[in-house]
């Protein structure tokens, strides 16, 4: 489990601030991927970067801005967000970014939007 | 579009039993699909890999089955314990070849 890290674990923002969450992962895997779990949800999947390039971004609001300035790291910031963007907020990282690939994922970050 | 289909009722069973899970999918069949385990506040975690042209992958008391007749695959635990009480997912690659996961199915093993 220690792969895959991510920091914040637990997060509490207002609706007019803006945070950044964090992700490194330690397994030399070149794909990386941000998730959204909101209970009773399937996980969603919101960007995928394949050598530090990003290859998916899933219709996700502008509010969520990711960024990846290498395969070892990624960030998610986040601003001007809504009650409803509260939930687990998932990294996970694997070797080649296509669908075959096992995924590795962090803890999480637990974010609640006030 | 692809649709995952796992029981969103957890499963009650008792500890020595046999517990098993469905993951049903509506459109064509995956090449993959893989099974994680997911405990509350944690990520999930990759446990089996089966593909399309394999009918059943052991890994110590777990078992997959896949049946792209019935579009369906089996995940079975046997000899269950307390340890195994957890959500278990079910994944498999959507239209973009990227993991689409289904909601999960809780499992609560009692002593």
């Amino acid at each position: 489990e220690t792969g895959v890290t991510q920091t914040p674990r637990h997060l509490v923002m207002g609706m007019t601030n803006k945070k950044s969450l964090k992700c490194e992962q330690h397994l030399g895997h070149n794909a990386m991927y941000w998730y959204k779990q909101s209970a009773k949800k399937p996980l969603e999947l919101m960007f995928v970067y394949n050598f530090k390039e990003q290859t998916e971004n899933n219709s996700v609001p502008s509010r969520f801005s990711p960024e990846c300035p290498n395969s070892s790291h990624l960030f998610l910031h986040l601003h001007t967000l809504q009650p409803e963007d509260s939930a687990l907020y998932l990294c996970a990282s694997s070797q080649e970014g296509d669908g075959t690939d096992t995924q590795y994922f962090g803890p999480g970050t637990r974010l609640t939007v006030l | 579009s692809q649709k995952i289909e796992q029981n969103s009722e957890a499963l009650n069973i008792q500890e020595g039993k046999t517990a098993t899970l469905t993951c049903n999918y509506t459109n064509y069949s995956p090449a993959y699909l893989q099974w994680y385990r997911q405990d509350p506040g944690r990520g999930p975690v990759f446990l089996l890999l089966i593909r399309e042209n394999e009918k059943e992958k052991r890994k110590e008391r777990l078992k997959v089955t896949f049946d792209t007749t019935l579009k369906q695959s089996l995940f079975h635990i046997t000899a269950s314990q307390p340890a195994d009480s957890a959500t278990y997912l079910c994944a498999l690659v959507g239209p973009t070849d990227k993991l689409i996961f289904g909601t999960g199915t809780r499992l609560q093993v009692f002593p």
